[in-house]
């Protein structure tokens, strides 16, 4: 059973564009939602993370909106570069024994036209 | 800069052959985490560990084993090696916002 599902599995986006990648969540144990960005041959680097107390955290042109009603949140990414090209996960963690283990979402991987 | 060192980038292994790949950090984490990257899967974990001498069972950990006798140490065992083995594996440590090493690429012949 994947407890954080996203979508979608691919993107293109035109130079300049907006991208748009969405998250879902079942468990309201959840309390801990990044965002990561993966370069071919690389390991995934945190880009951005929210807490549920928030429905809005923006670092640059990177923007995590986040519903907690729907359990649902998105990474935007504004005027979007090649050099954004990447593959993205989601994650949600919760407190407790699991000690902040994060449960992934599947990635999708972006491609941003010159 | 903090740091999380996977000791090989490429390994090529036969079938039946007993794996390790090692995993250091730098950065005095509690927990350690190995996950396996497969296109269209994402990433699955494999086992964890909170603590020296302690690991859990993650999502797919059949196949697998673990040791950690150090803090910073966090080693994955392949016991014996099989083709549908082949895939990334990336070692993370952290609570919350993980660092991850650059991942061992595995195939098994």
């Amino acid at each position: 059973q994947q407890q954080v599902k996203q979508s979608p599995q691919s993107l293109i986006v035109q130079k300049g564009g907006i991208s748009i990648i969405n998250c879902a969540y079942e468990n309201t144990a959840f309390d801990y939602f990044p965002w990561y960005q993966q370069f071919p041959g690389k390991g995934p680097a945190l880009l951005i993370a929210i807490r549920p107390d928030v429905s809005e955290k923006k670092e640059g042109r990177f923007t995590i909106s986040f519903n907690k009603s729907a359990k649902q949140f998105s990474l935007h990414i504004m005027d979007s570069q090649p050099g954004d090209s990447a593959t993205y996960f989601c994650a949600a963690s919760k407190g407790g024994s699991t000690l902040g283990r994060l449960y992934f979402g599947r990635g999708t991987q972006l491609t941003v036209w010159p | 800069d903090v740091k999380v060192t996977q000791s090989s980038r490429y390994l090529v292994k036969r079938t039946g052959e007993k794996v390790f790949l090692e995993c250091v950090q730098d950065m005095d984490h509690e927990n350690m985490f190995w996950y396996r990257q497969d296109p269209g899967l994402g990433l699955r974990l494999i086992y964890f560990s909170y603590d020296v001498k302690m690991k859990e069972k993650g999502d797919i950990p059949e196949g697998y084993s673990v040791s950690r006798e150090k803090k910073e140490r966090f080693s994955l065992i392949l016991e014996s090696a099989s083709t549908n083995q082949t895939s990334m594996y990336l070692c993370a440590s952290g609570i919350y916002g993980y660092t991850f090493g650059s991942g061992t690429r595995l195939t098994v012949v």
